[in-house]
């Protein structure tokens, strides 16, 4: 069955603009989270949507959004980029309820410049 | 805070054994996992614990002690292609997917 699918995989973008990046997770698979991952920080979370519906959200500005369709695929939003927004942005996908383990995406990596 | 701590790196030869420490916070703890990340690649699962002791999986071990908030991954039998970065995850909470990734430990086997 195909796993995490993130696009574009890669992107260059100017400060100020702003940019769009989607997940489709595993097939039945409803909960998808995002992450930023930068060398000095490693993984942080950004948001996680269950069922079209944010779930929690982690600790960034307000210029960072998303959303989840009812297909379960996802999309996050950076507005106003800056060039610390550069980062690869993983997406994992999860069976509701599952102790198991979250699948990523292979991310896309953004860089703003 | 919810700080995962783990070594920056470590360095192993090939057909050794390895341990990778983790430690974290305690509360509201729901389960940890380790992940490995090669290069450029996305991060996949290598264990969960959510109970305490050891679980085994072929030449990778997890080890999860929750009142002392540790756990280790231990490698064994060492081979080139395990150079990778490991990082551990905690879960906290109910009812939710959210994962708080340790800064990763970047694992050099050398021939």
């Amino acid at each position: 069955k195909a796993g995490v699918t993130q696009t574009p995989r890669y992107l260059i973008k100017t400060r100020g603009q702003q940019v769009t990046l989607s997940c489709s997770p595993i097939s039945g698979h409803r909960s998808v989270s995002w992450y930023q991952q930068t060398p000095g920080q490693g993984l942080q979370f950004l948001f996680e949507y269950f069922s079209e519906t944010q779930r929690n959200k982690g600790n960034f500005p307000g210029r960072f959004s998303g959303r989840q369709f009812s297909n379960s695929r996802s999309e996050m939003n950076v507005s106003t980029l800056e060039l610390g927004d550069s980062a690869l942005y993983l997406c994992a996908s999860r069976l509701q309820g599952a102790q198991g383990e979250a699948f990523f995406g292979q991310g896309t990596r953004l860089t703003v410049v | 805070g919810q700080n995962i701590d783990q070594p920056t790196e470590m360095t192993a030869t090939e057909g050794a054994i390895v341990q990778i420490n983790c430690t974290y916070q305690t509360s509201g703890f729901n389960g940890l996992f380790w992940y490995q990340q090669h290069a450029g690649e996305a991060p996949t699962f290598l264990s969960y614990n959510v109970l305490d002791g050891l679980e085994e999986k072929g030449r990778f071990s997890s080890f999860l002690s929750r009142s002392k908030g540790y756990s280790y991954l231990l490698l064994k039998e060492l081979q080139m292609k395990d150079s990778a970065s490991y990082l551990c995850a905690v879960k906290y909470g109910g009812a939710t997917n959210k994962l708080i990734f340790g800064t990763g430990t970047l694992l050099a086997v050398q021939p």
